[in-house]
């Protein structure tokens, strides 16, 4: 069993749709949990960043996270076709900083 | 804020030839940095982690000496790839993480540079 699971998708919506992203992980001593968006031939940029359960909210997007269940979400609402690319959950520990990351989820946005 | 730069962002050289890949923190200074390998359609695969100042620590299966890292100061570090054959041939990504007034701080990731070894 891989530490952090992710549906590969690929996830096809349509323009305007809420998008829902998730991750389970099976460490309960991960603390840290991030959120990257990575366009195709492009290295990941950090959306979100959260360290407790609950609800974090950046314009479009909100993390969520809910350590009871380890299970990570992220939400994207009216999504847009520049939304389109790879989304990756990623966790840590602490400390040393090494990332364990989901698979990726491929999400296309269409007009 | 919290950018990493990556260059070159693309190579293709010869068999045999040793390739240089620069990552730079341009507005923080990163304590950690990371390399790491991405096949296509995959996730990113940690290579070594590497510490100002200190050797760096390499995962299991990457060859030290055929890698090389160094982390010279707090916004450069550097991957050679030594004598580079077409199996090394892939996207290699750095990220850079620094510790500031708050820790744990996240990963941030360069652009990547995508290797081709003819």
């Amino acid at each position: 069993q891989k530490e952090v699971e992710q549906d590969p998708g690929p996830l096809s919506v349509p323009e305007g749709a809420i998008v829902s992203l998730n991750c389970t992980y099976s460490n309960s001593a991960f603390q840290y949990f991030m959120w990257y968006r990575q366009y195709s031939r492009k290295g990941p940029e950090l959306l979100m960043y959260t360290y407790s359960s609950g609800n974090k909210e950046d314009g479009r997007f909100t993390a969520q996270v809910d350590k009871s269940s380890k299970y990570i979400s992220l939400f994207i609402r009216d999504s847009q076709p520049s939304d389109s690319a790879t989304y990756l959950c990623a966790t840590f520990t602490g400390g040393g900083n090494k990332l364990t990351f989901g698979t990726g989820t491929q999400l296309k946005v269409e007009l | 804020g919290a950018v990493v730069s990556q260059h070159p962002s693309r190579v293709i050289c010869k068999s045999g030839t040793s390739v240089k890949i620069e990552c730079r923190s341009l507005d923080f200074q990163a304590t950690t940095m990371f390399w790491y390998r991405q096949f296509p359609k995959k996730s990113l695969m940690l290579m070594a982690t590497s510490n100002e100042g200190s050797k760096a620590t390499y995962e299991q299966g990457v060859e030290k000496d055929k890698f090389l890292i160094n982390h010279a100061s707090l916004t450069l570090s550097t991957l050679t790839v030594t004598s580079a054959h077409p199996e090394d041939s892939s996207f290699y990504i750095c990220s850079a993480s620094g510790q500031g007034v708050v820790a744990n701080q996240p990963q941030h990731f360069g652009d990547g540079t995508r290797l081709s070894i003819l």
